[in-house]
């Protein structure tokens, strides 16, 4: 069936450092696929997605590209700063329109 | 427009107790998905609702759990009987056509 993995974490990283989350999904067909972010205490938040293949999804800095040759959707910034500290969700739906969600990626970003 | 809203955001019960959560979808939605987040963990769909009917409950323990979506009113997430291990985050999210969807801030319940 339909699944997103998730990289594991959690990922501390200083502020100004580049950011990696992986995610890979298995599917049938090209769904879209979206990251969400669930800050402290808060629902989930979307923060990008990408609908076809070779697109890019990109918001607040962050950025992720959907490869299908390599089922991928990782999530990249450039640059961290302390108000990303979330945790990052991969998602993506399925026929009967409910997400499969990745185990999510806790990030904290220091000073 | 308003999000999507849950209520009550905490909610604290005694085992055996019942517990009810409510969502207002955004206004214009017509599908509301319910989603539970066990501590540590990713979120589990649990139903998919639109009015009046339950389109896919696959995620819903057989037991003690039920929902609804009324023609009027809230959607109503139902747990009767609740045990420690229903602790836990219970997002509501909705969409206008059953695509992208837009969360509620949760509704995290302690079972005492």
């Amino acid at each position: 069936g339909d699944s997103v993995t998730q990289m594991e974490g959690p990922v501390t990283l200083s502020e100004e450092a580049f950011l990696t989350i992986n995610c890979t999904y298995t599917a049938t067909g090209y769904p879209s696929l979206f990251w969400y972010v669930q800050y402290p205490g808060e629902g989930l938040q979307l923060l990008l997605k990408a609908t076809k293949a070779d697109d890019k999804g990109s918001n607040k800095g962050f950025e992720a590209t959907y490869r299908k040759e390599t089922t991928s959707f990782h999530l990249e910034k450039g640059s961290v700063q302390v108000s990303d500290s979330a945790v990052y969700f991969c998602a993506l739906p399925n026929t009967g329109n409910q997400f499969y969600f990745g185990t999510g990626t806790s990030l904290t970003v220091i000073p | 427009n308003a999000g999507v809203m849950q209520n009550p955001r905490h909610l604290v019960r005694r085992r055996g107790q019942e517990a009810r959560l409510r969502c207002s979808p955004m206004k214009g939605h017509s599908h509301v998905y319910w989603y539970r987040q066990l501590p540590e963990e990713g979120l589990k769909f649990m139903v998919y609702l639109q009015k009046e009917n339950i389109i896919d409950e696959s995620g819903m323990p057989k037991e003690r759990f039920s929902a609804e979506f009324p023609k009027e009113g809230p959607s109503i997430l139902r747990i009767q009987q609740v045990v420690r291990g229903d602790s836990a985050a219970y997002f509501c999210a909705s969409s206008p056509f059953g695509n992208e969807q837009f969360f509620g801030p949760g509704t995290r319940l302690t079972v005492l």
